[in-house]
């Protein structure tokens, strides 16, 4: 069984359509993450929600929109979709509870996000 | 900006060769931690070294961190072709919240037999 699980794995879609990527894990996980990859491989959080209240919210524009409907589940929807958008985005989770010094963090598979 | 970065950006090497990787970052942090994303697939965790730890071995992965350099290495030892893939270094700096992870852009690792 897959982890955290995300779809879909690839996207292809015009400017200015609205889309979402769906994210799921199965590990119990208090916290969940979205992170964008760009072309240049740099990997930049974008939002972290803990048991489906918002705690990091990086400067993102607010075309893109986290919903956590419960602690198992954060998705992302993107409206107004724009060229600059084209990227990777990973879903991830991590476990509350552990030390500050040692947790693990667990990404998905990524969806590519391709705007044409 | 990127807290981490990478050193080199690219590195080609046969099997059973020594691959070493660094790291360097900017600001106090928590921890550092390792991770494998092969090609077109999701990163994965190799390793975390605490802020007060200095060495730490993980079977053929060696991690070091010196915090008055603000750096760290990554040794893979005895590579194999399997581990081709780009490895990341990502800092949890210590005024961040939970999770914040801060990466650089990676070093792009080619294991040829």
């Amino acid at each position: 069984d897959t982890a955290v699980s995300q779809t879909p794995k690839y996207l292809v879609t015009q400017m200015g359509n609205d889309k979402s990527i769906k994210c799921e894990q199965n590990l119990g996980h208090d916290t969940m993450y979205w992170y964008k990859q760009d072309s240049k491989k740099f990997l930049k959080i974008m939002f972290s929600y803990n048991n489906k209240e918002l705690i990091i919210n990086e400067t993102v524009p607010n075309r893109f929109s986290p919903k956590s409907p419960d602690k198992a589940h954060l998705n992302l929807h993107i409206n107004s979709l724009e060229l600059g958008d084209s990227a990777v985005y990973f879903c991830a989770s991590s476990q509350d509870g552990e030390s500050w010094y040692d947790y693990t963090i667990y990404f998905g598979e990524g969806s590519w996000l391709t705007v044409v | 900006s990127q807290q981490g970065e990478e050193d080199p950006q690219a590195l080609s090497i046969q099997e059973g060769e020594n691959a070493t990787m660094n790291c360097s970052y900017k600001t106090s942090i928590n921890n550092l931690q390792w991770y494998r994303q092969n090609s077109g697939r999701g990163l994965v965790h190799l390793i975390l070294i605490r802020s007060n730890e200095r060495e730490k071995h993980s079977g053929r992965l060696r991690v070091t961190l010196d915090t008055s350099k603000k750096s760290s290495s990554l040794l893979i030892t005895a590579s194999r072709a399997a581990d081709t893939a780009s490895y990341f270094c990502a800092t949890d700096g210590a005024t961040d919240s939970w999770g914040k992870l801060q990466f650089g852009a990676g070093t792009q690792v080619v294991v040829t037999p």
